[in-house]
């Protein structure tokens, strides 16, 4: 069975500070890793997808990595700001069930201090 | 148009009382899921809809009934629910050509928080 974690829970930075978000997986046969972001009581918006043949992703301040063999991935956000306070949440696509179904982490909150 | 859009998005109902949730995207996704999350949690799979098909219920209570109409909706009927139902409900939807690709990305919505009294 496919286990997510998520290290640190909770981190708290002041804002201008480059931070690093761990997210490690037990099954290395993913379809792809994805990041998302998640606000108190919302839904989740899809920050950056890795397909399981890359290494990393960017998007603005956003670059994420994927070692597939050592079954980690990070999400590396420059320059942070209040803004990006939130929940960030990696999740790994299941390969071989036959269908497309994703494994979610506990997730990180994060906040941003002024 | 790349949202998926879930109503009501707050909803307080007692135990015995039967209502529905609804979600609709029209971004041609063929494949339509229900989440859902306590607080504090990672999002939970409860049911995949595909090319309007029921395919995986992950051995959810019969009090919840999903239902697709037709590939743009997905509504979750509720009937005789307990208080820890409680959660955010969340809908998502993802393209799903006949093989899995692997840059297939899953969109979600806003959600339905739901309160059982």
């Amino acid at each position: 069975k496919q286990e997510v974690t998520q290290i640190p829970a909770a981190l708290s930075v002041p804002e201008g500070e480059n931070l690093v978000l761990n997210c490690s997986f037990t099954d290395s046969a993913i379809y792809n890793l994805q990041w998302f972001r998640q606000d108190p009581g919302k839904g989740l918006t899809s920050l950056l997808l890795i397909q399981s043949s890359q290494r990393e992703q960017t998007s603005g301040r956003l670059n994420a990595s994927l070692d597939k063999s050592s079954g980690r991935s990070t999400l590396y956000i420059a320059a942070s700001q209040p803004g990006d306070s939130a929940t960030y949440l990696c999740a790994v696509s299941r390969r071989g069930a036959g269908s497309y179904q994703l494994t979610f982490g506990k997730g990180t909150k994060l906040s941003v201090i002024p | 148009d790349t949202e998926v859009t879930q109503t009501p998005k707050h909803l307080v109902m007692g135990m015995t009382n039967k209502k529905s949730l609804k979600c609709e995207q029209h971004m041609g996704h063929r494949a339509m899921y229900w989440y859902k999350q306590k607080a504090k949690k990672p999002p939970e799979l409860m049911f995949v809809y595909s090319y309007e098909k029921l395919s995986i219920n992950e051995s959810v209570p019969s009090r919840f009934s999903p239902e697709c109409p037709n590939s743009s909706l997905l509504n979750l009927h509720l009937h005789a629910l307990q208080p820890e139902d409680s959660a955010l409900y969340l809908c998502a939807s993802s393209l799903r050509t006949a093989a899995v690709r692997t840059n297939e990305k899953l969109f979600f919505g806003s959600g339905t928080q739901l309160s059982v009294l």
